[in-house]
């Protein structure tokens, strides 16, 4: 079975600080790697996918993700945070064509202080 | 574009009793997903659905059940309520087959809290 660990729960920085959110992933075989962000009061919105080619993926509003694939990893970065990045963000995988469910971690909640 | 919409927005309901969740998909989109998220955790998938037919299920008792209408809206079903069936219930719908490179956009979700 798949799993996702995200293994920051809850990161605080202040705005400008750089931003890496760890994810790792266990499934052996062909994967798909999202990040979903889900700002307050408002429902999941995806951020970047990395379904194959580059590893370094990038997405909305100056996100990227690097899918390192002897680690099993998928890290979401962002060199400088705004107060707007407040949110919670959701690592997620589905195992390829004919799997098409996707597993979440459990999500790092990021707060950004002015 | 509208994006996924699901209704009720709440539900308030006792144990044992039955609910239904709505969701209609993005327009074209023609599969449709149902996740469960428990205050604290990521999204758990419950079921997904493709051109009318279950093409995926999680681990989830005989208590849920869905299905696909061929306007391509759903309706989750709960049958006889646990405590533990609190939680915000997602519609996620994606284009063409249902593949599992295409990407799922996610409705606001019904919050169904159980007394």
């Amino acid at each position: 079975a798949q799993s996702v660990s995200q293994h920051n729960h809850h990161v605080i920085l202040s705005e400008a600080a750089s931003l890496e959110l760890g994810c790792n992933y266990s499934y052996g075989g062909t994967v798909n790697l999202f990040w979903y962000v889900q700002y307050p009061g408002q429902h999941l919105q995806l951020l970047l996918k990395y379904f194959s080619g580059d590893p370094l993926v990038k997405g909305i509003k100056g996100f990227e993700a690097e899918f390192i694939k002897s680690k099993f990893s998928f890290n979401l970065r962002k060199p400088s945070v705004q107060w707007s990045d407040t949110a919670e963000y959701f690592c997620a995988v589905n195992g390829g064509t004919g799997r098409r469910a996707l597993t979440f971690g459990s999500g790092t909640r990021l707060q950004v202080q002015p | 574009d509208a994006g996924v919409t699901q209704s009720p927005t709440h539900l308030i309901k006792t144990r044992g009793q039955h609910v239904t969740l709505r969701c209609s998909p993005i327009s074209g989109h023609k599969s449709v997903s149902w996740y469960q998220q428990v205050l604290g955790q990521g999204p758990q998938f419950i079921f997904q659905y493709y051109e009318k037919e279950e093409r995926g299920r999680g681990n989830f008792p005989d208590r849920f059940s869905a299905r696909q209408f061929p306007n391509y809206s759903s309706e989750l079903n709960v049958n006889a309520l646990l405590l533990g069936d609190s939680a915000l219930y997602l519609c996620a719908s994606s284009l063409g087959q249902g593949d599992g490179n295409q990407p799922q956009h996610f409705g606001d979700g019904t919050r169904l809290s159980i007394l």
